[in-house]
């Protein structure tokens, strides 16, 4: 089993809509959970982080946590075309060390 | 420069031969990670530095790849007998406090062509 799951993909939504991105891991003492947006042929860029359960909003986006069910989602509001990209779910590695598994991403085309 | 710095940005390089990317990190980040990505996947973790010290090298899959950073800034990746599957980005990230508590920032990778 992976450390990160994601659905790969693609996810397309028109511009405007609510895109809604997934992500399970399978270690239950994880404690820091992030998401990374990546442009193609460019980086990861950190866009969100969460370390507690629950919901945190920073603009346009909204990180959800759920350590029960070991699960964690992005939503976007207002969708931009700006925002197609890959996202990528990070969780801290076992008993949190001081790295970072990655999922495989999920790329997202907002239509205009 | 501000970012974490890579060279080369692009190496071609035949079956076999051996093979060095640079890293140079944000100044003042203890904190140096490596990972590599495929297309389509997301970054592998390879290796994670505090300091001069691998913190974890179990990401590394065989011995043919190693890893330092003898001052505890620049980082050096290298790669023995390079072989068609090492083919992908590499990607260093450095971070001020660490990956759990705080952001990775990454460079714009070096994409390594086994031929």
């Amino acid at each position: 089993q992976k450390e990160v799951e994601q659905n790969s993909g693609p996810l397309s939504v028109p511009e405007g809509a609510i895109a809604s991105l997934n992500c399970t891991y399978s270690d239950r003492v994880s404690q820091s959970f992030f998401w990374y947006r990546q442009y193609s042929g460019k980086s990861p860029e950190l866009i969100m982080s969460i370390y507690s359960n629950g919901d945190k909003e920073d603009g346009r986006f909204t990180a959800q946590l759920n350590k029960a069910s070991q699960y964690v989602s992005l939503l976007i509001r207002d969708s931009q075309p700006s925002d197609s990209a890959t996202y990528l779910c990070a969780v801290n590695a076992k008993g949190g060390a001081n790295n970072l598994f990655f999922g495989t991403g999920t790329r997202l085309t907002v239509i205009p | 420069g501000a970012g974490v710095s890579q060279t080369p940005s692009n190496k071609v390089t035949e079956k076999g031969k051996y093979v060095e990317l640079r890293c140079d990190p944000i100044s003042g980040h203890t904190a140096l990670y490596w990972y590599r990505q495929s297309l389509g996947q997301g970054p592998e973790f390879l290796i994670y530095f505090q300091g001069t010290g691998a913190a974890d090298d179990s990401g590394l899959p065989n011995d043919r790849f190693f890893a330092v950073r003898p001052e505890g800034s620049v980082s050096t990746l290298k790669i023995q007998r390079t072989e068609r599957g090492d083919s992908a980005v590499y990607l260093c990230a450095s971070s001020f406090q660490g990956a759990s508590t705080g952001e990775l920032f990454f460079g714009e990778g070096s994409r390594l062509t086994v031929l």
